[in-house]
């Protein structure tokens, strides 16, 4: 069974920083390109950066561009979002997703999600 | 805003069809894909590459796509049907991916 757990997420001030945490299972994590979506709170989904299994592709939003990172740990099935510069437009819950088909390339298919890490900007 | 527009509502009556929309030039080009989300749950896949169903999907949801237009439609909508529905395919430069705003699918 396929699964994705993310973690780190919490209340911050604005312009601090937050890394958030995906543990994947259930696949073979270095077969995929892996997403984070986030959604604010009563507010659509946005895709906020992807990643191709190798890092060879790394993509942002521009929303974020400039301010979050991507980051991935095959041996340890983990996917990371470091967050710097945190604006109260980015308080969304944080969705780790894995792409379908996309291995070399990042696709608009996202076939599993995680329940969601909640982040928080607000002094 | 989005560089894809959905109608922010549709209603279906019971039983009935129901095609929800997915404007943008980006679709042109580029295949959508569409998602299902339901209140305090993680949103799943039911439609990708335009028209194709991941196993476990009912086959009531099927997707098409004409000119700028992408469609997701339900033939037999079902109480268990109500819930968000979100298109993402490319931005119009094909340079990021994006989602529609959201169409919120009310079964009558």
């Amino acid at each position: 069974e396929v699964q994705l757990v993310e973690s780190g997420g919490g209340l911050v001030q604005p312009g601090r920083s937050l890394r958030l945490s995906c543990t994947a299972s259930g696949f073979t994590f270095d077969d995929y390109a892996m997403h984070w979506v986030r959604q604010a709170p009563g507010k659509g989904l946005e895709w906020v950066s992807g990643i191709t299994w190798n890092s060879g592709i790394i993509d942002f939003a521009d929303s974020v561009k400039g301010r979050f990172t991507i980051s991935r740990d095959n041996a340890k099935n983990s996917l990371f979002l470091q967050m710097n510069s945190l604006r109260p437009e980015d308080t969304a819950l944080y969705y780790c997703t894995k792409d379908f088909t996309g291995k070399w390339e990042l696709t608009n298919v996202f076939d599993y999600w995680g329940q969601g890490t909640l982040v928080t900007v607000s002094s | 805003s989005s560089e894809l527009t959905q109608d922010p509502a549709v209603s279906v009556a019971l039983g009935q069809t129901v095609s929800i929309t997915c404007q943008g030039d980006s679709l042109r080009t580029y295949y959508a894909s569409w998602y299902q989300q339901k209140p305090g749950q993680a949103p799943v896949l039911v439609i990708y590459n335009k028209k194709y169903r991941p196993s476990g999907i009912p086959d009531r949801f099927s997707g098409s796509s004409s000119g700028n237009t992408a469609s997701l439609t339900i033939t037999g909508a079902q109480a268990e049907d109500e819930a968000d529905y979100y298109c993402n395919s490319r931005d119009s430069n094909g340079d990021h991916l994006v989602f529609g705003g959201g169409t919120k699918l009310t079964v009558l």
